[in-house]
């Protein structure tokens, strides 16, 4: 499959324990966030979103949380499935014109 | 619905030659992005196309550019490739102007490598 990454940090989780992966971004004045899943040989997926006028918002297993304060975003998957095992990676905007600055990402490895 | 996608899927080139790039969006989408994915730099945003015109620019040279058709099928064109140039280049498309709540598709990508 396709590397998207070197030298990735790397989180391994056993199925059904909750994961947390981090990302600290870069510009105070990023007021939109987006975290995105890559499988190996697949482009990015959107998973869940989040504007700088809240703290946190969650989807289904999956919870971001946003710390302005800190710059850091968060996510967070409840009862990780071995389905979850990809590259996560988190993406900055400033709202008004789309120019997105994206992390480094994560891989996850899931055990069944 | 379909999905996005982009030929061709794998592509040689060598150094100094030109690559064109395809990208057929979701059907109804008008918004094309383009990105380039290195293990070095990571994903970088290239371009995006909305309405057949150039709505934003990464920080790339003027090497690397782009178009969008009536039907919002977009290409991107590198001229000049440089070694560096090798890469994993994903386009993406949206129902509108991305950004702010407009989630993005993303298709597989077309694989580059510069000899």
């Amino acid at each position: 499959g396709e590397s998207v990454g070197l030298h990735l940090p790397t989180l391994s989780v056993q199925e059904g324990d909750n994961s947390i992966i981090n990302c600290a971004y870069s510009n105070s004045a990023s007021d939109y966030f987006i975290w995105y899943k890559q499988e190996s040989g697949k482009g990015p997926q959107f998973i869940i979103d989040i504007r700088s006028n809240m703290d946190k918002r969650q989807g289904q297993r999956v919870t971001v949380l946003l710390n302005k304060t800190v710059k850091h975003l968060s996510l967070q998957i409840a009862a990780t499935q071995p389905g979850d095992s990809a590259v996560y990676f988190c993406a900055e905007n400033i709202v008004g014109s789309y120019i997105p600055t994206f992390g480094r990402g994560t891989s996850l490895i899931v055990h069944p | 619905k379909a999905g996005v996608t982009q030929t061709p899927r794998y592509l040689i080139k060598t150094r100094g030659q030109q690559v064109t790039l395809s990208c057929s969006p979701i059907s109804g989408h008008r918004s094309v992005s383009w990105y380039q994915q290195t293990p070095g730099q990571g994903l970088q945003f290239l371009f995006e196309y909305f309405s057949e015109t150039q709505r934003n620019k990464g920080n790339f040279p003027g090497r690397f550019s782009g178009r969008q058709f009536s039907n919002s099928r977009s290409e991107m064109n590198v001229s000049t490739l440089e070694l560096g140039d090798s890469a994993l280049y994903l386009c993406a498309s949206s129902p509108r102007l991305a950004g702010a709540g407009e989630t993005q598709y993303f298709g597989p990508g077309t694989r580059l490598l510069v000899l």
